[in-house]
């Protein structure tokens, strides 16, 4: 079990630029969560995906966001036209499915937008 | 809707004190209520969990138990090192996901 990985760890980019983060989760989890977490604020849900569909965005996810999970293995999270209140730390979990089963969390992309 | 409250501020406390950090929780039906921790530089890390009222989560000292009557999991450690410096998020899954709402979190800061 190498845990849920992320890359990259940290992106500065300017407003307005595409970014793409990719996340691989723990190989048997059929579930993948993406959250998003500012600073002193507990992680908000954005998105999740069981297999390759994803079955549920937050209304935190604007329209510039999007998900994909083409193969259900790894995903990645694209945010568009960027903007400095996009800044934050991006969180990827996976999990088996079911009720009662714990997130397993990566250890984040941290976003700069300036 | 369904929300989790911790206490305000961070925390800091000698070594070997005793440790609470509140939570109570705001949820339709049954939810599965989680303590996780984030050490300085590393992601969030599971530390314990409940599933049903009255349950009592356990792990590396750290204990809170399910109270649905005052709709509370309190964290609690009895005697705290500096290596449990960390943030400690409290969160919960509604009954029948398992999606967390997660609370703002408690920096803990252990001094020697």
């Amino acid at each position: 079990d190498t845990g849920v990985s992320q890359d990259p760890r940290h992106k500065i980019t300017k407003r307005g630029q595409n970014v793409t983060f990719r996340c691989d989760p723990i190989s048997e989890h059929n579930r993948l969560y993406w959250y998003r977490q500012t600073l002193g604020q507990g992680p908000e849900f954005l998105t999740y995906f069981q297999n390759e569909a994803q079955l549920e965005k937050s209304r935190l996810l604007s329209n510039r966001f999007s998900a994909e999970r083409p193969k259900g293995s790894f995903s990645t999270l694209e945010i568009q036209r960027t903007e400095q209140g996009d800044s934050a730390m991006y969180l990827c979990a996976s999990s088996l499915e079911g009720a009662n089963s714990p997130l397993h969390f990566g250890n984040g992309t941290r976003l700069t937008v300036t | 809707g369904n929300s989790v409250t911790q206490m305000e501020g961070p925390v800091t406390l000698s070594e070997e004190a005793f440790l609470t950090i509140n939570c109570t929780y705001t949820a339709t039906g049954y939810p599965s209520l989680f303590w996780y921790v984030q050490y300085p530089g590393e992601g969030l890390q599971l530390l314990l969990k409940a599933t049903k009222a009255d349950d009592k989560g356990s792990n590396k000292g750290f204990e809170a138990t399910y109270r649905k009557e005052t709709t509370s999991f309190h964290l609690e450690k009895g005697s705290v090192q500096v290596s449990d410096s960390a943030v400690y998020f409290c969160a919960l899954t509604p009954y029948g996901n398992n999606r967390l709402a997660f609370g703002k979190g408690n920096q803990v800061v252990v001094i020697p």
